[in-house]
């Protein structure tokens, strides 16, 4: 059964702090691995990561691939208060007709001022 | 901001009642997608569409059917509404063209909140 599973489930930093999020991954057929940033309305998109682009970054969040470990993690550092949010991470997969986006439970990040 | 719109927003309705969201898009991607959010459970699938009346079922399609009549539409129906429907709906959409590897983004609509009293 294709599984996503992140950590920690939450997590409570400081403004300033550098946080790494992880998300692992089960499936078969593999295409993509997503990561989006969710407030109080429908999820944004923040990364996208394949077997040709395994590490992106934009400003003070970046995102590493491991085909091998079969897992991503997501860093944001010098946090501020907004990026307060809920951070899930998608692996999409799947043949011709059948593609399916496997969605992970989710990481909460609340960053103090 | 990709050209999705879901009806209605919000929805309060009796159990034993059906029930049908709309979503839909202008960007003419071949890929639909309802799913729930619940507390604890993340984004999961309910139906899919990979075009214009080929739909599938994702994991929690139980009490759920869907309809696609035209590309730019996908309807959810709860038949007969239960508390355990009581949930965020949201719909995405994307293109998923197997030739062009980086075409997997996919985009959300702002959301359906249901209750089911």
């Amino acid at each position: 059964e294709d599984k996503v599973v992140q950590s920690p489930l939450s997590l409570v930093v400081h403004e300033g702090d550098t946080v790494t999020l992880n998300c692992s991954y089960e499936v078969t057929n593999f295409r993509s691995l997503l990561w989006y940033k969710q407030e109080k309305k429908a999820p944004t998109f923040l990364f996208m990561l394949t077997s040709s682009g395994i590490e992106k970054k934009s400003g003070r969040l970046s995102s590493i691939l491991d085909k091998k470990e079969l897992s991503s993690i997501l860093n944001i550092t010098a946090t501020q208060t907004g990026d307060s949010a809920i951070y899930l991470c998608a692996v999409h997969r799947g043949t011709s007709g059948t593609y399916k986006y496997i969605f992970g439970t989710g990481t909460r990040l609340k960053v103090l001022a | 901001d990709a050209g999705i719109t879901q009806s209605p927003r919000h929805k309060v309705t009796e159990t034993g009642t059906p029930v049908t969201l709309r979503c839909h898009q202008t960007e003419n991607h071949r890929y639909m997608y309802w799913y729930r959010q619940d507390p604890g459970h993340g984004l999961r699938l309910i139906h899919y569409s990979y075009g214009v009346k080929d739909t599938d079922k994702g994991e929690v399609s139980d009490g759920y059917s869907v309809s696609r009549s035209k590309t730019e539409d996908f309807l959810l129906t709860l038949e007969s509404a239960t508390s355990s429907q009581t949930s965020v709906y949201f719909c995405a959409i994307s293109e998923s063209n197997p030739g062009l590897a980086d075409y997997n983004e996919q985009f959300f609509g702002p959301g359906t909140r249901l209750t089911v009293l």
